[in-house]
């Protein structure tokens, strides 16, 4: 079946503005997360959601960041203001559920350029 | 809190050869789930194998397998037989019960020679 896919795969922006990013997760899967990864780094947690409800939002580095999944299924990833700092790639991650056995599968992520 | 700890930042094999990328781990829970996962400079992240801290033995996935040792608190990654569609970024990373978050380590890069 499908993976998980992210839109846009690259996003130049200018320091300032409004960004949306969008994740559509493996279908039938409750669980999805955002991570973000900077150069050199490896991938570090933003915000999960279990069903609509975001049940952690404790990696949202500021309140530029907000995150909704209004149905239970497609995610959209909002910053404000966007500042160079944060230049990254975003990825998206999916789970069957939220237990610890539970693989998140990734999609292929958004390069976010913020000039 | 939950750390992982990767020492190598770059490990080169010979093409045909094993190669074991390291990663060290540290939790208070005595229930967690470690994973690999596989970053080809395309950038996508690609799952490769779990490895549960009740499970009995060392989990195995084709070419992959876990080198788990509870004790010493260490999940090593074996690749045998590598090949040269295995250079890529390898990532551990582990969660626990007090969150839902995959922790990640900083990653191994790990380059095959033909």
């Amino acid at each position: 079946g499908a993976g998980v896919s992210q839109t846009p795969s690259n996003k130049v922006t200018e320091k300032g503005k409004y960004v949306e990013l969008r994740c559509d997760p493996i279908s039938g899967h409750t669980a999805l997360y955002w991570y973000r990864q900077s150069l050199g780094q490896g991938p570090e947690f933003l915000i999960y959601f279990q069903g609509t409800g975001a049940a952690d939002d404790s990696g949202l580095p500021n309140d530029r960041f907000f995150a909704v999944r209004p149905e239970g299924s497609v995610s959209t990833l909002k910053i404000q203001r966007t500042e160079r700092g944060d230049s990254a790639v975003y990825l998206c991650a999916s789970s069957a559920s939220s237990g610890i056995t539970d693989t998140q599968y990734f999609g292929p992520g958004t390069r976010l350029t913020v000039l | 809190a939950q750390k992982i700890t990767q020492t190598q930042p770059g490990m080169f094999v010979q093409e045909k050869e094993a190669v074991t990328l390291d990663c060290t781990y540290d939790t208070s829970d005595p229930s967690y789930g470690l994973f690999w996962y596989k970053q080809p400079s395309s950038g996508e992240m690609i799952f490769l194998i779990y490895q549960g801290s009740y499970d009995q033995q060392n989990a195995t996935e084709g070419r992959y397998s876990l080198n788990f040792q509870k004790a010493r608190k260490s999940a090593n990654l074996v690749i045998s037989a590598s090949q040269l569609g295995d250079s890529a970024m390898y990532f551990c990373a582990m969660r626990d019960r007090r969150s839902y978050q995959l922790t990640f380590g900083k990653g191994t890069k790990l380059s095959v020679i033909p």
